[in-house]
């Protein structure tokens, strides 16, 4: 399961507070991006981003903040704007500049608003 | 943009017995379309990938099959085990984004 990894494994959060998740990836991969899955409704995408202090909005954004300093690194702020912030968040990474990307994900946050 | 539709979203077969997803997909850019199976709480596992220049690939159990013209792909399972249990998704990439199917839910009875 090596090479992409995400803290907390479990997080709660108090409404109207930001709460940061993290994502490194060790594979030396470009490409990074952020995923929610609700049950029944599969993977729907945060953000991404294919380069160093470059991302785009998915298709779910509003609520959501992101940031990539690092091609390490790219950690997703969940605001207080999120109405329904609870929900099994995924990183995953991928080799960019290629016509086939195979996805790598890691393990995922299970953020739960009290 | 790229809409992903899969079906099934629940599939029970008896072991031993053969399983079929199906998903559609609407843009003719995607070219590269991976299935990935979920565990409970775990991370979606890549299990059988297609690119768009090949027509049919196997991997043991699993296979998978793309029809570029219909703009539709499978997957195949055979001989299913109760260890195939789990969510199924399948997704096309453009070489940017990938775009998910809701899952299909696989049980498998013993």
């Amino acid at each position: 399961d090596g090479g992409i990894t995400q803290s907390p494994k479990y997080l709660f959060r108090k409404e109207g507070q930001n709460v940061t998740l993290s994502c490194e990836q060790n594979l030396n991969h470009d490409a990074m991006y952020w995923y929610r899955q609700d049950p029944g409704q599969g993977l729907r995408l945060i953000y991404y981003s294919q380069i160093v202090n470059d991302f785009q909005k998915g298709d779910i954004a509003e609520g959501y903040s992101v940031s990539r300093e690092k091609k390490e690194s790219f950690p997703l702020t969940v605001t207080s704007a999120q109405k329904n912030p609870t929900a099994f968040y995924l990183c995953a990474s991928s080799i960019q500049g290629r016509s086939y990307n195979e996805q790598f994900f890691g393990p995922g946050t299970r953020l739960t608003v009290l | 943009g790229e809409n992903v539709e899969q079906h099934p979203s629940t599939l029970s077969v008896q072991e031993g017995d053969s399983a079929v997803i199906k998903c559609t997909y609407s843009d003719s850019a995607s070219n590269y379309f991976p299935w990935y199976k979920q565990e409970l709480g775990k991370r979606p596992q890549l299990i059988i990938d297609i690119r768009s220049n090949v027509g049919e690939k196997k991997d043991q159990r699993i296979a998978v099959t793309l029809n570029k013209t219909a703009k539709h792909f499978s997957l195949h399972i055979t001989e299913t085990q109760p260890e195939d249990s789990a969510v199924y998704f399948c997704a096309a990439s453009n070489g940017n984004q990938f775009y998910f199917g809701t899952g299909t839910s696989l049980t498998v009875i013993p």
